[in-house]
């Protein structure tokens, strides 16, 4: 089964700083996707990021970037500038390409990220 | 851009009651899911449905939960007697195909007492 680590479970950044977020994950698939996910203090689910395995160039949108090491099974989370709205529950996920049928999301554990002035 | 819509947004309970908790996944989805999040702890996947059939599901969802498509646009989940420890957030997601964006609803918290 596909596990998903997030081993920071807190981490802290001045206003305008740049932070990473790290996660880890298990699977034996050669091809799958990985996200990231906000989760504000609304509980809405908003997704931040995600990377296509089979690709080698890091995602990047706006501010956020990932540092995606395939071989390792590390997908980090880069947070640049950055901002009080980015204050929220970080979680990664995995997800399976799909085969036919649309798999599951798998998540890991969350990274609160408080941001300060 | 499209939402999924989940109704209620709280809904509060007896223990042995049983809740439906209803979503409208965006009209052109075909893929449709159920997660749930006690609070303080990860997304957990329910389970997954297509074809007007479970697809996929985990194993918290025992006896007591069900899912239904009753009218081709509404998507519920049933808890036939809650518990205590039903008391969680829980999040309708829906997606058109399988390697697109998944949308999630913005949940409906439930407090079972």
């Amino acid at each position: 089964a596909q596990t998903v680590t997030q081993s920071q479970p807190e981490m802290s950044v001045q206003e305008a700083e740049t932070v990473t977020l790290s996660c880890t994950y298990d699977t034996s698939e050669s091809d799958y996707y990985l996200f990231w996910y906000k989760q504000p203090p609304s509980r809405q689910m908003i997704l931040v990021i995600r990377q296509e395995a089979y690709k080698q160039q890091n995602a990047t949108e706006n501010r956020f970037s990932v540092n995606f090491q395939k071989a390792a099974k590390s997908f980090s989370l880069k947070i640049s500038d950055s901002q009080l709205g980015d204050a929220a529950m970080y979680f990664c996920a995995y997800r399976r390409t799909y085969t036919g049928t649309a798999s599951k999301l798998t998540f890991g554990t969350g990274t609160r990220l408080q941001v300060t002035l | 851009e499209p939402e999924v819509t989940q109704t209620p947004s709280h809904q509060v309970t007896q223990m042995g009651q049983e809740v439906i908790l209803r979503c409208v996944p965006i009209s052109n989805h075909l893929y449709f899911y159920w997660y749930r999040q006690i609070l303080g702890q990860k997304v957990e996947f329910l389970v997954s449905f297509y074809n007007n059939e479970i697809s996929e599901k985990s194993e918290i969802f025992d006896d007591q939960f069900s899912v239904e498509r009753p009218d081709g646009s509404n998507f519920t989940l049933k808890i036939r007697s809650t518990k205590l420890e039903d008391s969680a957030m829980y999040f309708c997601a829906s997606i058109r195909a399988g390697n697109e964006k998944l949308f999630f609803g913005s949940g409906t918290q439930l407090s079972v007492l």
